[in-house]
């Protein structure tokens, strides 16, 4: 089936570099995504959000990207702190009328001092 | 604003033992519902949603079930856990605007032994 992705399970990250976590995603039909960070041992928080109308937006040190010609999403943080290093998940809405998500595996994220 | 509570925070069970894992939404009305189980360092798998009181969809054949008995409360029950109930069982909601965005709760982290 049709199916949300990461391409990277981890990623280092230097503290105060910039981060980028990528996301590929197959279905077409897909009109909304969204990422997610989740710290050990608690649930997801919302990050940030796009529709597929868009191909960038902006929020408080993130920066989340849409290349709907190659199917690509991404989320760059900026100036990565330790209390970024968390998992984060990409989530996709295929105009589902329940609201239902399609997550994907995850991108384990470790900031080093 | 709106919060989700989901209890208890961790529970250790035996096998063959039941289950009530209980979620309630604070500040909204009429929310979608969802139950999520998360493996260790793996995505989140849907459960069951539900749009209105007493409306279950179960997304996947399994040893769970899941009732709303009132507007903002959500329940997980099993008759008799397996080991392979082990997880980390996380609720959301959306909201009647953005109903997209879905919200956790901090989650509950079951043992099977």
């Amino acid at each position: 089936g049709e199916s949300v992705g990461l391409h990277l399970p981890t990623l280092s990250v230097q503290e105060g570099d910039n981060s980028i976590i990528n996301c590929a995603y197959s279905n077409s039909a897909s009109d909304y995504f969204i990422w997610y960070k989740q710290e050990s041992g608690k649930g997801p928080q919302f990050i940030i959000d796009i529709r597929s109308n868009m191909d960038k937006r902006q929020g408080q040190r993130v920066t989340v990207l849409l290349n709907k010609t190659v199917k690509h999403l991404s989320l760059q943080i900026a100036a990565t702190q330790p209390g970024d290093s968390a998992v984060y998940f990409c989530a996709e809405n295929n105009g589902d009328s329940w609201g239902k998500l399609q997550f994907g595996a995850g991108t384990q994220v470790v900031v080093t001092p | 604003s709106q919060t989700i509570h989901q209890w208890p925070a961790t529970l250790v069970q035996p096998v063959g033992s039941p289950l009530s894992l209980e979620c309630t939404v604070e500040g909204t009305s009429n929310p979608n519902l969802y139950w999520y189980r998360q493996a260790a360092g793996r995505g989140l798998q849907l459960l069951f949603y539900s749009v209105g009181i007493g409306q279950i969809s179960s997304e996947v054949p399994q040893n769970l079930s899941a009732s709303r008995p009132q507007d903002r409360q959500f329940i997980l029950s099993s008759k008799k856990l397996l080991l392979s109930d082990s997880g980390f069982y996380l609720c959301a909601w959306t909201g009647t605007v953005a109903k997209n965005i879905q919200y956790f709760g901090a989650g509950t982290r079951l043992s099977v032994l």
